[in-house]
């Protein structure tokens, strides 16, 4: 089946640091790949996303780069804030089924915390 | 502005008890789901909908039910077979059509039963 690992946290780093949050995957095919962030008492917001190999997604000065050879979705940002201390989360989604039914479930891997000081 | 929404956002309840956790979207998406988040850990699914009155086990569907009416609108029930109903509930919607399937959240939905 499907699996998202990610680096164990927590990370702590202070502002300005380069940040870089590891996420692997195990999927048969080509699934999409995501980042979450959830900040403390609230739901989970989409940061970024990828659907195909070498694909690099982007979004609030956070990247990832969808490596299909070493099946790698690693975060990374240059220079970290204290408003970016929050939980990460790395997804996949599934895969189309057989006869084109589509599931729409997500795996995900298992959270890191960052902690950014000033 | 186009949303996911649950309610309430903080739900105490006595042990013995049935509790419904309402979660409602007007995105229009045809596919909606319930995660169970415990502190420190990730999400884990409940259930999920990809259709108007049909839903599917998720990993940990037992001591829960739900029911799907309406497109809008997918309700979770927790009842009181299940053990451990303290927690962050968590609802999401998504498209099902072409992909790549990201799920949007609601803001969640904190639970303690004493």
């Amino acid at each position: 089946g499907n699996s998202v690992t990610q680096m164990e946290g927590p990370v702590t780093l202070s502002e300005e640091a380069f940040l870089t949050i590891n996420c692997t995957y195990t999927a048969t095919g080509y699934p999409s790949l995501f980042w979450y962030v959830q900040y403390p008492g609230e739901g989970l917001q989409l940061l970024l996303k990828a659907t195909k190999a070498d694909d690099k997604g982007s979004n609030k000065g956070f990247e990832a780069t969808y490596r299909k050879e070493t099946t790698s979705f690693h975060l990374e940002k240059g220079s970290v804030q204290v408003s970016d201390s929050a939980v990460y989360f790395c997804a996949l989604s599934d895969q189309r089924g057989a006869g084109g039914t589509s599931y729409g479930k997500l795996t995900f891997g298992q959270g890191t915390i960052l902690t950014v000081h000033p | 502005d186009g949303g996911i929404t649950q309610s309430p956002k903080y739900l105490f309840r006595k042990e013995g008890q049935n509790v419904t956790l309402s979660c409602e979207q007007n995105l229009n998406h045809d596919a909606m789901y319930w995660y169970r988040q415990d502190p420190g850990q990730g999400l884990r699914l409940i259930y999920y909908s990809q259709i108007v009155n049909d839903f599917q086990k998720g990993d940990i569907a037992e001591g829960y039910s739900v029911s799907r009416e309406k497109k809008e609108s997918f309700p979770l029930t927790v009842t009181s077979a299940q053990k451990n109903p303290t927690a962050f509930y968590l609802c999401a919607s998504s498209v099902l059509a072409g992909g790549p399937y990201e799920q949007y959240f609601g803001p969640g939905t904190r639970l303690t039963v004493t």
